[in-house]
This record gives C-alpha cells, structure tokens and sequence, in this order.
C-alpha cells in the first residue's frame, strides 16, 4: 500500500491559518474514518494531534483541527504560533496503518 | 502519567536478529492494544506490527514472517523480536499505545535506534 501524499512544507506567519492535506485512495480514505495526525519535532517522537479525523486528544489546543472529504483529509492550524513549528504526519487505519511522507510547517 | 520505554536496539549484520523490548507505565496495559512504528529519520513512520488487548497479531507485508511481536501482562511489557534483519530495516522503532479500539496512536516511547549493517 502506497504512502498517503502530504505537500512536502507549508508556512504562515503568526496568527495566520495554515491547511495540510493528506491525500489517498478511496481504500486509504473515503471509506473510513479512523484519519490520525501527528507533530513531530527533531528528534522527538511523534505526538498525536487529531484522531478519528475530527477528534483532539485532551491537553491539544482548539488551534488544530481535523477534516475529511473524499479521499482528502486535512489537518488545519488556526492562529499559527513559533512553537507549531514541526513536521506533521497524517495517518489513515483500514485494516492495516498507512502513514504519509511528512509536511513541515514553518512559521515565517 | 502513561510511559513507554524501548530498549534493545543496537547495531547488527544483516541476516542477524534482534528482540526490542517496550516496557509500558500509568495505564491499564491489559485492556489497550500495542504497535511498533519504525521511521526512517526524515521520512514519515511505518508502521511494523501490532498486537491487540486480546493477543491477536497484525503484520504489514513489508515484515511478515520475519518480524513477531508478542507481549507479557505479567510485565506490563511489549517485545518485538525481528529475524533475517536486512539494511533496510535500519530506523528508529518506537513502540506506541493504541487508542481503542486500534485506530491511531495515542502515546509513544522515546524510541530505539537499530542499525543494520555489516
């Protein structure tokens, strides 16, 4: 199974809005729910941002939010900050986990 | 507070074997299902094997029939023994929690290097 396609970097300026997406096949996406995000920072493992497309762990801010269409899932940050600076994974579970390339968001 | 900690990576030849180890803490590890996910550093994590609360396996092609991961409750402790290990199996392995019922990852150890080369 091929890896999901994220845009390979993002960036905004403080307080602006940044959107990643996360592409798939209708096997990848479309047909489940169960779309995970992650935050990475070097050297550091990962974190879980958003689960079941829409849903934020407790303790992550209601900057990050999740949405799906398609075979799209998207991860948005709302009112970027310094310390959202990361790579972010997207992760699709049909069966078996399929994790996307990475995106790394810079904050101008 | 939920802990994980990985140990057992290190360098090995190809064709060689390697058991990690992933020592759960502050939860309840009987009742949640638990991942290995390995990544290449710079590239996105790949997700290696799981195991739900009820001892069911799960492989992707990628390491099936060389890679078995089992757990002990008794340990509170997740291994993953990997056999016919190959160059491309060097990455970082983390061990992970599952957020019931498997979907995603909801904790993650600090992660364990192996390196195999000759």
């Amino acid at each position: 199974q091929s890896a999901l396609t994220q845009p390979r970097s993002v960036s905004g300026s403080p307080g602006q809005s940044v959107t990643i997406s996360c592409t798939g096949t209708s096997t990848d996406l479309s047909g489940y729910n169960s779309v995970s995000w992650y935050q990475q920072y070097p050297g550091k493992a990962p974190k879980l941002m958003i689960y079941d497309v829409i849903k934020r762990p407790s303790g992550v801010p209601d900057r990050f939010s999740g949405s799906k269409s398609g075979d799209t899932a998207s991860l948005t940050i709302s009112g970027l900050q310094a310390e959202d600076e990361a790579d972010y994974y997207c992760c699709s579970y049909a069966g078996i986990w399929v994790f996307g390339g990475g995106t790394k968001v810079t904050v101008l | 507070e939920v802990q994980l900690l990985e140990s057992g990576g290190g360098l090995v030849q190809p064709g060689g074997s390697l058991r990690l180890s992933c020592v759960a803490s502050g939860f309840t590890f009987s009742i949640y299902a638990m991942s290995w996910v390995r990544q290449v550093p710079g590239k996105g994590p790949e997700w290696v094997s799981s195991v739900s609360s009820g001892g069911t396996t799960y492989y992707p092609d990628s390491v099936k029939g060389r890679v078995t991961i089992s757990r002990d409750i008794s340990r509170n402790t997740v291994y993953l023994q990997m056999n016919s290990l190959r160059a491309e199996d060097t990455a970082i392995y983390y061990c992970a929690r599952n957020t019931p019922p498997l979907g995603s990852f909801d904790y993650w150890g600090q992660g364990t290097l192996v390196t195999v080369s000759s």
